[in-house]
């Protein structure tokens, strides 16, 4: 069984639309992230989502673009706003101290490409 | 601000030889240095870490080293085999003050392939 998963899995944007990506944990987590991943690129830290509370976020990434909510420790959402094709990437959840004390573990990731 | 460089950017081996791919980091304050394989259209999946208090550590055929002084780490992958290729990324731990945030940094990645 999945112990993150995301929804969706893929999706095709019309440009200035936006799309929500939900991340969902089996158990709970205290520090829960979201990357970015452009075409053939590394992976880049977006924000790091608080558990009720705003999201901090990383140099480059603003909540107007990106924002993020943490409802409670076994899930959060991205919605990447105000689409353009530089939006094109692969968003991935990531937890901290799931299965041991310091290993990061990676959701499936979310295909998002923008037309 | 944090980097971490990785090199090379992409490696050819023949299967049975060794592989090694070097990362250096920036932050001083780093104490956690992962390293993760990422297959084609897959999440990365961790393969190995190591933590500031320890020089080297191996599982099986993979080992990684860290040296604290020079701010340098490396992968190394001893009798290679075709499934080992992927894209193999280091990562290096964000810290702040004493403890730690959680975040990684993440090197440009390493297209590794192995030839049958």
């Amino acid at each position: 069984s999945a112990v993150i998963s995301q929804k969706p899995s893929r999706d095709i944007c019309q440009r200035g639309t936006s799309l929500t990506i939900q991340c969902q944990v089996d158990s709970q987590v205290t520090m829960m992230f979201w990357y970015r991943q452009q075409p053939g690129q590394s992976l880049t830290l977006i924000a790091t989502a608080n558990q009720g509370s705003e999201a901090t976020y990383e140099s480059g990434f603003v909540i107007d673009k990106f924002p993020i909510s943490r409802p409670n420790l076994t899930f959060s959402t991205l919605t990447v706003s105000n689409l353009s094709p530089e939006d094109s990437s692969i968003y991935l959840c990531s937890v901290w101290g799931l299965f041991n004390e310091n290993e990061q573990f990676f959701g499936p990731g979310t295909r998002l490409t923008v037309l | 601000g944090e980097n971490v460089e990785q090199h090379p950017s992409t490696l050819s081996v023949q299967e049975g030889d060794s592989a090694v791919i070097k990362c250096t980091y920036s932050d001083s304050a780093s104490n956690y240095f992962p390293w993760y394989k990422q297959e084609l259209g897959k999440r990365p999946q961790l393969i190995i870490d190591i933590r500031s208090n320890v020089g080297e550590k191996k599982d099986q055929r993979i080992a990684v080293t860290l040296n604290k002084t020079a701010k340098h780490f490396s992968l190394h992958i001893t009798e290679t085999q075709p499934e080992d290729s992927a894209v193999y990324f280091c990562a290096a731990s964000i810290g702040r003050g004493s403890g730690n945030t959680g975040k990684l940094i993440f090197g440009q990645g390493t297209t590794l392939q192995v030839k049958p």
